[in-house]
């Protein structure tokens, strides 16, 4: 089947610019989470879509950061105002809730992006 | 504080030998250990995960063992070959983070043929 799918692959905006990055998760995964990668670094967690429960915003850096999810479908992550410091490889991964943990996450290739 | 440390340098080795990747942490209880890997311009790919209540796991040419008392976590490929060569990110499992993981930066192996 389909795996995690993300678009666009590659951005490219200018500072103070608002972005929107867009994940499409596995058919069926109720847990979304949305990551950001710096060159050379791990993975850095920004938010957590479980269910209808209200999201997991912990890791969000700044308020212009901002993501939704539509049921346990489609999730966009918006940047607004974006600055020089946020171009990385922002990452999505889907799973299956599992309660008490133990989930595999399936990540998306990833859409990388590049503030000027 | 809370750390992950991964070798940070890369590890180069010689096709055919076993390649071994150290995951040390600080201050977490993770209740599970998961092993991803990573290809240039890639998303992470999920490879083994282990409990803690776990010694050792193993997946074909990948062997996983998980020492809470050390805070450990050494992830072997046996008999390397040059499409192993990737970066390997480890990540933990913790309860107080629900379901979230906590990644390690990851360590890039290459393996020479």
């Amino acid at each position: 089947g389909a795996g995690v799918s993300q678009s666009p692959s590659n951005k490219v905006t200018e500072k103070g610019k608002d972005v929107e990055l867009r994940c499409d998760p596995i058919s069926g995964h109720t847990a979304l989470y949305w990551y950001r990668q710096r060159l050379g670094q791990g993975l850095e967690f920004l938010i957590y879509f479980q269910g209808n429960s209200a999201p997991d915003k912990s890791g969000l850096p700044s308020d212009r950061f901002s993501a939704e999810r539509t049921g346990e479908s489609v999730s966009t992550l918006t940047i607004q105002r974006t600055q020089q410091e946020d171009s990385a490889v922002y990452l999505c991964a889907s799973s299956l809730f599992v309660s008490g943990g133990a989930e595999t996450q399936y990540f998306g290739p990833g859409t990388r992006l590049l503030v000027l | 504080s809370q750390k992950i440390e991964q070798n940070s340098e890369a590890l180069n080795i010689q096709e055919g030998k076993t390649a071994t990747l150290t995951c040390n942490y600080t201050n977490y209880s993770p209740a599970y250990l998961q092993w991803y890997r990573q290809d240039p311009g890639r998303g992470p790919v999920f490879l083994l995960l282990i409990r803690e209540n776990e010694k050792e796991k193993r997946k074909e040419r990948l062997k996983v063992t998980f020492d809470t008392t050390l805070k450990q976590s050494l992830f072997h490929i046996t008999a390397s070959q040059p499409a192993d060569s990737a970066t390997y990110l480890c990540a933990l499992d913790c309860m107080e983070y629900g379901n979230k993981l906590v990644f390690g930066a990851g360590t890039i192996l290459r393996v020479k043929s």
